[in-house]
Order: C-alpha cells, then structure tokens, then sequence
C-alpha cells in the first residue's frame, strides 16, 4: 500500500556535489514536507509544499532547496552536499495542514556525504 | 515554540511486561501523535488523539490535554514490539514537532 515513495533508498556522495532526493505519492495529498532524521535529535523540518509550486521553509532549511511542479511529486535538492547533511530524510504527506490531520511517511533515504 | 520531551529515551523490557512511555508538550495542541519506527525501517502512525485514550490490539494511548500529557502503553509486550517510539504534536508552522524518539527493546 505505498500511497508514498522516495528514492533512492541509499546514496553515498561526496562533498560538493549536487544531489536531489524525490518522494512521489499516489494519494493526490496537498502537503507534502521534507524532514531529516538524527541522532538525538526529532524528525525535523526542512521544506514543505502546500501545492504545487508553492513552497515554504521549515527549521532547517539552509542548504536545501525543494521544487513541486506535479501534485504527486516533491523534489529536495542539495545544491552542494556538506558533511554535515549526511541524514536519513522521511518524506511525509497529509490531506490537510495541521496536527489534526493523519500524515504518512515515505520510507526514508540514508544519504551519506563522504 | 512548542517543545515534545518524551522519557524515557531507552527502555529494555522482558516479554510479557506492560511498559509505558510518556510524551510532555508545553503548547496547548489539538491533536498529538504517537509513531513507531523499526530498526532501519519506516514510520507508521499509530495513534492520533485528542482526547481521552485509543485503543489499538495490545497499544493504548492516553492524553490529559489539561496536564499536556500523553501516555503510550503496551500489554503483553512482544519482542516484535521493539522499535522506537516517537511522539509528535503541533508546530507553529502548522506542521509536527517531533520527540526524540523511545528505543525500546523487548527481550525474550
């Protein structure tokens, strides 16, 4: 029932080069977010989408850039991967806006800047 | 800000004990969230709650929204139930803001 997917799974890149992560989703969901996911840290925030083409930033944004041109598709781009990125990232996406609403998670991609 | 302290962070439980993990909130919310995420694995939702308790097989879920408090509790805990649990409540972005998460491990 993957109503949401991200690929790759697995990357392994290195420092200074672009990489661009992409979750598709086959609910027709208007949101859709971009969290990382670290040690001792909570899933946080990078980028969320409202629609398409329509974007926001989130907690930790810097570094990262999104593109939603399609319903069922959002794009997290590294301009130019740092250490410091290497992350597993969770794509999310839910009907409506808010904790009142369910979100469904996509499997998550563990990027490793080398 | 809303911040999500969740306690404890690692616990290690025998089979068949009933175990508890608590999740604090200093926002008023309207909805708080419990999630489970196996070793290398996704995130499933498990409970959305805004009131009261849910049940769901072996997990109950209880919040106080006067006490910002929520509890999830496992009967006749199963090392399959090994995993980290995460709690989430609202953001100011009208997103979640997540716990850190409670490894917990069952031992058979």
């Amino acid at each position: 029932d993957a109503g949401i997917t991200q690929s790759p799974r697995h990357k392994v890149t290195e420092t200074g080069t672009p990489v661009t992560l992409r979750c598709h989703q086959t609910e027709n969901h208007r949101y859709m977010y971009w969290y990382r996911q670290d040690p001792g840290h909570g899933l946080r925030l990078i980028h969320y989408s409202y629609g398409v083409k329509d974007t926001d930033k989130g907690e930790v944004s810097d570094g990262y850039s999104v593109s939603r041109s399609k319903t069922e598709d959002f794009l997290l781009t590294l301009e130019s991967a740092t250490s410091s990125q290497t992350s597993v990232y969770f794509c999310a996406i839910s009907s409506q806006r808010g904790q009142s609403y369910g979100y469904t998670f996509g499997s998550g991609t563990r990027l490793t800047v080398v | 800000k809303n911040e999500v302290e969740q306690s404890p962070q690692n616990l290690t439980a025998q089979e068949g004990e009933f175990i508890t993990i608590n999740c604090s909130y200093s926002v008023g919310i309207s909805a708080l969230h419990w999630l489970q995420q196996h070793p290398g694995g996704g995130i499933v939702s498990l409970f959305m709650l805004s009131s009261g308790k849910k049940k769901h097989g072996r997990l109950i879920a209880t919040i106080n929204i006067q006490e910002k408090h929520s509890s999830l509790h496992i009967t006749a805990s199963h090392p399959r139930d090994s995993a980290v649990y995460i709690c989430a409540s609202g953001g100011s972005q009208g997103n979640l803001i997540f716990g850190k998460g409670t490894k917990l491990s069952v031992k058979p």
